[in-house]
């Protein structure tokens, strides 16, 4: 199975900072085919759906504020959270989409110093 | 409106059955790989279960393996999960969610309760 292995399991940030969440793959999500990173990022709020943020590693979901980007490749992934705000404070968690069994990191909590 | 509205959660006693169900509305479940994603209380995701798109195939987390079926009905156009021989370590919310193939997954229902418990 491909381990998910987020970083750090917490993180506080003051209003308007910068948030900045790691993720690695224990293997590459990369499909060679079309040089695309099967993997994403969601954000989970208290009784709440996880919600898609970022697919292929960089791609912004529809209606996601342009302050959420993704970046990263083949292993390590990075989740920014630019400018943040109140509503932000959640549970991250990334996800490989590359071979079954499909795999999420274990979750990073964001919180509001 | 494209929706997963889950239902069929309760409480149960290990060994029981329970089955859940996931009524898709404004896609159809032909044109979408389904899943079936858990969540015990006030722990991670983890995956359970998957159906392809075209139906030819399904998959399970080995911890559900023999114990747990996902299926669907397209003439309802809703997905299901058989689930017997239930134990403790089953509690938890189940969600249901879409695939559109090779990326993550961009719906999710509601999620519905499943406690195992005497």
């Amino acid at each position: 199975d491909i381990v998910m292995t987020q970083s750090p399991d917490s993180l506080a940030v003051s209003l308007g900072e910068r948030a900045t969440l790691h993720c690695k793959s224990s293997q590459s999500v990369l499909f060679s085919s079309n040089n695309r990173n099967c993997m994403g990022w969601y954000q989970q709020k208290p009784g709440q759906p996880p919600k898609l943020l970022i697919y292929w590693a960089s791609t912004r979901e529809s209606g996601v504020p342009d302050r959420f980007s993704g970046s990263g490749s083949g292993t390590d992934f990075t989740l920014t959270i630019t400018n943040l705000q109140a509503e932000d404070v959640a549970v991250y968690f990334c996800q490989q989409c590359y071979r079954a069994p499909w795999t999420f990191g274990q979750g990073t909590r964001v919180e509001i110093k | 409106q494209v929706q997963l509205v889950e239902s069929g959660g309760g409480v149960v006693q290990p060994g029981r059955s329970l089955r859940l169900s996931c009524a898709a509305s404004g896609f159809s479940l032909t044109r979408s790989g389904m899943h079936w994603v858990r969540q015990a209380p006030g722990e991670g995701l983890l995956w359970v279960a998957v159906i392809w798109a075209d139906g030819s195939h399904e998959d399970y987390a080995d911890s559900v393996k023999g114990r747990f079926t996902i299926s669907r009905d397209i003439s309802k156009n809703t997905l299901y999960l058989q689930m017997d021989s239930l134990r403790a370590e089953d509690t938890a919310v189940y969600f249901c969610a879409r695939d559109l193939g090779g990326r993550p997954f961009d719906l999710w229902g509601q999620g519905t309760l499943v406690t195992v418990s005497s």
